[in-house]
């Protein structure tokens, strides 16, 4: 049973445009969320996160927002750019325990159409 | 620049055969971590180890196991490959106490077994 979900396995938007990628958890211990990115044949890099003491993160054109009573956070790109194309994953992890396991939902695959 | 190096990039092996996965990391960084990835189910954790001869299982140990001799190396071992094992495998590391923020993760092996 999947503790970090991403239902929606693709998304295209046109550049310029916004692009919202969502992500949802059931582990209510989950207390540190985390965005990778990853283009094909590279390994993920990380993105951005968010602590759950926080319900927005800002970084550039990136932003996640986090929803703690919903169990949600979103990733918002603008304004969205051709390499901003990748799959991303959203991953949770839940501190101090687990020595720092990370969790990783099944990724978005999202094109930015120029 | 922090590198983690797995020590092929394709790998083509027969079903019963033990194959040896590799991967360096040269950042000092306690955790080292195994993942595999697959389609529609993200990277799934394999195992995982925060000090040099420490491991802990992840979430789908069954038919792998690991060695951690030195800080800076992690190997991933298939006792008997099998066809299931197919699937691009990814090493990552991080240090001790992020919470599982950036985790550095390898360019991944695409292991193929026949």
């Amino acid at each position: 049973d999947q503790q970090v979900k991403q239902n929606s396995p693709s998304l295209s938007v046109q550049e310029g445009r916004i692009s919202i990628l969502n992500c949802d958890y059931t582990n209510s211990m989950f207390d540190y969320f985390l965005w990778y990115k990853k283009y094909p044949a590279e390994g993920p890099t990380f993105l951005i996160s968010i602590s759950s003491i926080k319900d927005k993160n800002e970084d550039g054109r990136f932003t996640v927002f986090l929803n703690k009573s919903a169990k949600h956070l979103s990733l918002h790109i603008v304004p969205s750019q051709p390499g901003d194309s990748a799959v991303y994953f959203c991953a949770a992890s839940a501190r101090p325990t687990s020595y720092d396991k990370v969790i990783f939902g099944p990724g978005t695959s999202l094109s930015v159409i120029p | 620049d922090v590198k983690v190096t797995q020590s092929s990039r394709y790998l083509v092996k027969r079903t019963g055969e033990k194959v040896f996965l590799e991967c360096v990391q040269d950042m000092d960084h306690e955790n080292m971590f195994w993942y595999r990835q697959d389609p529609g189910l993200g990277l799934r954790l394999i195992y995982f180890s925060y000090d040099v001869k420490m491991k802990e299982k992840g979430d789908i140990p069954e038919g792998y196991s690991v060695s951690r001799e030195k800080k800076e190396r992690f190997s991933l071992i298939l006792e008997s490959a099998s066809t299931n094992q197919t699937s691009m495998y990814l090493c990552a590391s991080s240090y001790r106490g992020q919470g599982g923020e950036k985790l550095f993760f390898g360019s991944g092996t695409q292991l193929s077994v026949l």
